[in-house]
């Protein structure tokens, strides 16, 4: 079945600096890609998704970028601030939101 | 608008007990997700709906049932609660699919002593 490797599981960078988590998927059929952020105490919240048919997306600070040959995405945050920190989750999907894989998250610290 | 609530928020039951959570929408989602987060293990789908009336299972839907006796509960019980069910839940809902943004509650704790 499909599974999804997330790295790395803590990213620590300067505030005002950038930060790249990645991950990789198995399965050559998945072609949905979310990213969700969960701050303390709170629920997962999607950020950014892309589907398969798309090479990049942004949004402001946020961007994801896809490579299906290599069957890996990725979250890119610019202009890090205090409040991007967080767990960062991607998942992976080959048509149903209930078949989403989820990564193992991403601890991101934001140094003053 | 509250969106997803769920209670509650803590339990701690012995082994062989029983529990429900219960999860409500107010943003008449057709799909609702049960699922689970354990350290480092991300979150794995236990059971879900696609409509009022309807369940399926998950990834992990072993010791646990559902119930949606209307559209906007969703309702996850736990019959002989077992350790290794100490967990996070959380509820989830969509709106419509295939895929798209799941909207989360604020989860609920419970271990099993």
């Amino acid at each position: 079945g499909e599974n999804v490797e997330q790295h790395p599981s803590t990213l620590s960078v300067q505030e005002g600096d950038s930060a790249v988590i990645k991950c990789t998927y198995s399965d050559s059929a998945s072609n949905y890609f979310p990213w969700y952020k969960q701050e303390l105490g709170k629920g997962p919240q999607l950020i950014i998704d892309i589907r398969s048919n798309v090479g990049e997306k942004k949004d402001q600070r946020i961007a994801v970028t896809l490579n299906k040959t290599a069957k890996h995405f990725s979250l890119h945050i610019t202009e890090t601030q205090p409040e991007d920190s967080a767990v960062y989750f991607c998942a992976a999907s080959k048509g149903s939101n209930y078949q989403l894989i989820w990564g193992a998250g991403t601890k991101l610290i934001i140094k003053p | 608008n509250a969106g997803v609530t769920q209670t509650p928020k803590f339990r701690v039951l012995k082994t062989g007990q029983s529990m429900t959570l219960l999860c409500a929408q107010d943003m008449n989602h057709e799909y609702m997700y049960w699922y689970r987060q354990d350290p480092g293990m991300g979150l794995r789908l236990i059971h879900y709906s696609v409509g009022e009336g309807t369940t399926a299972k998950g990834e992990v839907p072993d010791g646990y049932n559902v119930s949606r006796l209307k559209k906007q509960n969703f309702l996850l019980g736990l019959e002989s609660a077992a350790p290794s069910q100490t967990s996070v839940y959380f509820c989830a809902s969509m709106g419509r699919g295939p895929t798209g943004e799941l909207f989360f509650g604020e989860g609920s704790r419970l271990t099993v002593l």
